[in-house]
């Protein structure tokens, strides 16, 4: 089976733009959930998504969305950049069918905001 | 208090000697647990999880639980310069509803350092 991919995954922006990240999980799952990760604050949760619906939400302002979609590829997207946005952003794919799910992770798109 | 939470290490291990890593949760009615290990600039790879107390071996990685006293542990065996990485614990909630069961909590990481 292939493995959780995202696009792109380097990425340099400007404050004040916004950005789309991809992520296409691994074939057979439904879930997919995001993972924003920086030396400060290590892997903090921004939303999980199943079946097209968001299932969770992080502590995150209303800058960061996200979607899936009917094949459950998400995207993320964070609108109005600000230089504290830096980080890796990862996403993670599980079946999301039992409260036992393995998460499995994408290799990350960093994100540099100058 | 930390909702997960690791020693930052460094721990430094000779190579061939166990390395024992633990982690402590807060919230009591956590379900799973995992471990991941991330090398540097890379993203973090799944290598053990564990639902029932006791111990689960898997190769040279051995997962314990103990849920009265609320922690988990992983014991690397015969250690290699290749298992130098930072070792993740994290923690789902597990609720009857599903909101909880794509959310993983994760602690701050300890750093392994393995000396040939």
């Amino acid at each position: 089976k292939a493995g959780v991919t995202q696009t792109p995954r380097y990425l340099i922006k400007t404050r004040g733009q916004q950005v789309t990240l991809s992520c296409s999980p691994i074939s057979g799952h439904r879930s997919v959930s995001w993972y924003q990760q920086t030396p400060g604050q290590g892997l903090q949760f921004l939303f999980e998504y199943f079946s097209e619906t968001q299932r969770n939400k992080g502590n995150f302002p209303g800058r960061f969305s996200g979607r899936q979609f009917s094949n459950s590829r998400s995207e993320m997207n964070v609108s109005t950049l600000e230089l504290g946005d830096s980080a890796l952003y990862l996403c993670a794919s599980s079946s999301g069918q039992t409260s036992y799910n393995e998460q499995f992770f994408g290799p990350g798109t960093r994100l540099t905001v100058l | 208090q930390k909702e997960v939470e690791q020693n930052s290490g460094p721990l430094s291990v000779p190579e061939g000697a166990i390395a024992s890593l633990n982690c402590t949760y807060s919230d009591r009615g956590s379900q799973s647990f995992f471990w991941y290990r991330q090398y540097s600039g890379k993203s973090p790879e799944l290598i053990m999880f564990i639902y029932s107390n006791g111990d689960k071996e898997d190769g040279r990685f051995t997962a314990q639980l103990n849920k009265a006293s609320q922690y988990v542990s992983l014991l690397i065996r015969d250690s290699q310069p290749s298992d130098s990485a930072t070792y993740l614990c994290a923690v789902n909630l597990g609720r009857r509803t599903t909101d909880s069961w794509g959310k993983l909590q994760f602690g701050a990481g300890t750093q392994v350092v393995v000396t040939p």
